[in-house]
């Protein structure tokens, strides 16, 4: 079965600052997907990024960027610039290729202070 | 881009009353669609996953006869809380699989509260 990990229940920064948030996971498949979702306070789940495992290259969507370290069984999203509007909560999931169930972590809370 | 709209928002209902909460995808169809349930600052956990024109699968732990769920048609699938108790309540969001890539979009989400 397949685990996601996030050890950081809440995490702060200030406005134009970066922060790193942490995830790690356990599967024993060789190729899967890894996303991170951003759920505001409107309960909208977003799509923030995207890494396929196959591709050795970090992801990367503007300000947001990730350290897929596929050996480690690492994935962490860096904000940087955060903006207040990045104030939210920030899920880890993998999804297997051969399936389509996502695999949540419990999530970290990111306050964005101005 | 593909929108899933989910109503309602938010339902209050009374201690054994049955709830119906839907799921539309806009401008797409949606073969499969997956029901979640979050509780207060906890992550999502899948509750079934249903596929348009069959039974749905449910996950381990989930009593399918208590949250029924149906995907009669390519743009709709309903989930219903039978029989409601406090225990209940909570956040329930869907989510649909786009055909053709391996991208997801989710409902808005329902808060349910049962008195």
């Amino acid at each position: 079965a397949q685990t996601v990990t996030q050890s950081q229940p809440e995490m702060s920064v200030q406005e134009a600052e970066t922060v790193t948030l942490s995830c790690t996971y356990d599967t024993s498949e060789s190729n899967y997907y890894l996303f991170w979702y951003k759920q505001p306070p409107s309960r909208q789940m977003i799509l923030v990024i995207r890494q396929e495992a196959y591709k050795q290259q970090n992801a990367t969507e503007n300000r947001f960027s990730v350290n897929f370290q596929k050996a480690a069984k690492s994935f962490s999203l860096k904000i940087s610039d955060s903006q207040l509007g990045d104030t939210a909560m920030y899920f880890c999931a993998f999804m297997s290729v051969t399936g389509n169930q996502f695999y949540f972590g419990t999530g970290t809370s990111l306050t964005v202070i101005p | 881009g593909a929108v899933v709209s989910q109503h309602p928002s938010r339902v209050i209902c009374k201690s054994g009353t049955s709830v119906k909460i839907e799921c539309r995808s806009l401008d797409f169809q949606a073969t499969t669609m997956f029901w979640y349930r979050q509780f207060p600052k906890k992550s999502l956990m899948l509750m079934a996953t249903s596929n348009e024109g069959s039974k749905a699968t449910y996950e381990q732990g989930v009593e399918k006869d208590k949250f029924l769920i149906n995907h009669a048609s390519l743009t709709l699938s309903t989930l219903t809380v039978t029989s409601a108790h406090p225990e209940d309540s909570s956040f329930y969001i869907c989510s649909a699989r786009l055909q053709g890539v391996y991208g997801y979009t989710f409902g808005s989400g329902t808060r349910l509260t049962v008195v």
